[in-house]
Parts: structure tokens; sequence; C-alpha cells
């Protein structure tokens, strides 16, 4: 089945500092989907982004589809963003698999 | 709209019981997901449905568990009989056309199995 790597595994950051999150896939996919889960365990999704890029206040990503790659940035950071972010692809009716995470820390 | 509401939030109970966890989508959606979260395997899709009717159950463990929506307000996820390592964080999501849209999740229901 497809592979989901994400990097970093952990990222600590000052607030209002930027970070580039990245998710990498090991085949062709048709869904590609970004979640935050907050230190409490919410889970909101963030950007359903298969390819293109997609803006939403602060928090933007791209997906290089032919390149298997897909990236998160967080411009200058709050300590709401802390937490945990997955992306998750499917491919092509295949199950939908989730990375492993990154856990982000925004410090004040 | 109160979101998705998801009942129990915390269970315990013992190896061989019966468990049943609910879910009650946001009013108007015509999706929902099961998801499971554990340590070791991270978050899985377990089951999801379109209008009812259940889509993808790939990701459903093994017989033990089933899941229904018998109508578009209801769903149910049911262990039985559990097994210890059935423990996790089960959550519910809903939303509208299937897996290629936004999700809204619910809290999640915290599963001990002793």
């Amino acid at each position: 089945g497809i592979q989901v790597e994400q990097s970093p595994p952990d990222l600590i950051l000052q607030e209002g500092a930027n970070s580039t999150l990245r998710c990498n896939f090991s085949d062709s996919v048709n869904n590609l989907q970004w979640f935050h889960q907050n230190p409490w365990g919410q889970l909101i999704n963030l950007f359903y982004i298969p390819s293109g890029t997609k803006q939403n206040g602060r928090l933007s990503a791209t997906t290089v589809a032919t390149e298997r790659y897909s990236l998160l940035y967080i411009s200058s950071s709050q300590t709401t963003d802390s937490g945990v972010y997955f992306c998750a692809v499917d491919n092509y009716g295949q199950n939908f698999v989730f990375g492993p995470g990154t856990r982000l820390s925004v410090l004040p | 709209d109160a979101g998705v509401i998801q009942s129990p939030r915390h269970e315990v109970t013992e190896m061989g019981q019966e468990v049943t966890l609910r879910c009650k989508p946001i009013s108007g959606h015509n999706s929902l997901f099961w998801y499971r979260q554990t340590m070791m395997r991270g978050l899985e899709l377990l089951i999801y449905f379109n209008n009812n009717v259940p889509i993808d159950d790939s990701g459903m463990p093994e017989d033990r568990f089933s899941a229904k929506m018998p109508n578009a307000s209801f769903s149910t996820l049911k262990i039985q009989p559990s097994e210890p390592r059935d423990s996790a964080v089960y959550f519910c999501a809903s939303g509208m056309g299937g897996l290629h849209n936004e999700q809204f999740f619910g809290p999640g229901t915290r599963l001990t199995v002793l």
C-alpha cells in the first residue's frame, strides 16, 4: 500500500516564527488532506489539496502531485497552533492513509 | 449547530464484553466517517458512509467490528467481543460528499478494554 512520511517529527518554535511541514507519499494520489490535532485531542480538517496551492489565513498548503509531496506553511505562529499536524492520502479508491504526524510546539 | 456528537466520551469495559459507540453527525451532512487512533498504529479510517450506505469498510480490522447507519442522524460502531488491543480513541466525523471534502470531527470516545 501507499506509504506516507512526514517531516520533521517534532518542531519547537518561538511565537511569531514561520514553519514548513512536509508530507511525502510513495504513489500517485487523488486525495490529500491536512489535519490539526490540538493538545486536547480535537481534530480539525485544515485543507483538501490533492494539487495546487490553497491559503486560509496564516496557513497555506501546496501539493506537487507529480513529485509526490505536500507542504504546509504556518506563518507568524501562535501558541494555539501547537499540536500534531497530519497529512492523509488516498490512492484512487485504496484506503485513506495517514502519516505519523509532525508535533509542533509554539512557545510564548 | 452542536457539531458532531459522540457518546459515551469514555468507556471502560472488560475483555469479552460488547461495546457500542454512538455518533450523531451534523444535520444536513451526507457522509459519516469512523476513525481509530492508537499510539502504535496512529490514525486509521475504519469505515465511511455516503447517504447512509457503507462505501469503504476496508479499514475495519476484523469481524468483531461492525458499523451501521440506520438513518441520516445516527450511526453506531460495535465491537463484539472486545479485546484489550481495541483500546483506542474512536473518532466520528461528518461532511458533505465523501472523502474529498472537509470533514468535521467529534470529540472522540476513549475506549479502554481491560
